[in-house]
């Protein structure tokens, strides 16, 4: 079984299009993350969120917004796609702060703005 | 971690080298830090971890090394094989914040 799991793993879309992109994990962790890989890999958080708290980037738009049904889910809504979007997105989770074996993460959604 | 540049940094070696890896982080308060492998298409993958009250910590063919003075980590790859080929990220976290800093990422490239 995945531990991470997110869908789609690739995403075409048209500018000012409103997509979303799941993601589940199965190893009981109690936070979940979405991060934003850019062309030259560098992996910027976007969002960490637990039963208690979402903290959000204070950099990332408002387009974005991050839903979480439960403690297994955590789903990236975005709005009004612009070009500046495409990139890879990976979702993650840990248990405690990530502080005792890391962040397991998600094999990526690779979002292509057109 | 820290990004060092606009470029993706690239250490090239021969299988069965040893190779070695370097990373630098700027928060002091860091006292968790975190190597990541992501190999082409797929996510990071933790390698290994090490706390700030260790300078250093052994794994299977892998070595951390912390120098809290300089705020420098690294990491070690002995016998280096093909699959060890990806980029690799170090990630620090501390200070009261449970979210990782993550460094720019270095890709390595095996040659056999």
């Amino acid at each position: 079984d995945t531990a991470v799991s997110q869908t789609p793993k690739y995403l075409v879309t048209q500018m000012g299009n409103d997509k979303s992109i799941k993601c589940e994990q199965n190893l009981g962790h109690d936070t979940m993350y979405w991060y934003k890989q850019d062309s030259k890999k560098f992996l910027k958080i976007m969002f960490s969120y637990n039963n208690k708290e979402l903290i959000i980037n204070e950099t990332v738009p408002n387009r974005f917004s991050p839903k979480s049904p439960d403690k297994a889910h955590l789903n990236l809504h975005i709005n009004s796609l612009e070009l500046g979007d495409s990139a890879v997105y990976f979702c993650a989770s840990s248990q405690s702060g990530g502080q005792k074996d890391g962040y397991t993460f998600g094999s990526g959604t690779r979002l292509t703005v057109v | 971690g820290e990004s060092v540049g606009l470029h993706l940094p690239t250490l090239s070696v021969q299988e069965g080298d040893n190779s070695i890896i370097n990373c630098a982080y700027s928060n002091s308060a860091s006292d968790y830090f975190i190597w990541y492998k992501q190999e082409s298409g797929k996510g990071p993958q933790f390698i290994i971890d090490i706390r700030s009250n260790m300078d250093k910590r052994q794994g299977q063919r892998v070595t951390v090394l912390l120098n809290k003075t300089v705020k420098h980590l690294s990491l070690q790859i002995a016998a280096t094989q093909p699959g060890d080929s990806a980029v690799y990220f170090c990630a620090d976290q501390g200070g009261g914040s449970y979210i990782p800093t993550f460094g720019r990422g270095t890709s390595l490239i095996v040659h056999p």
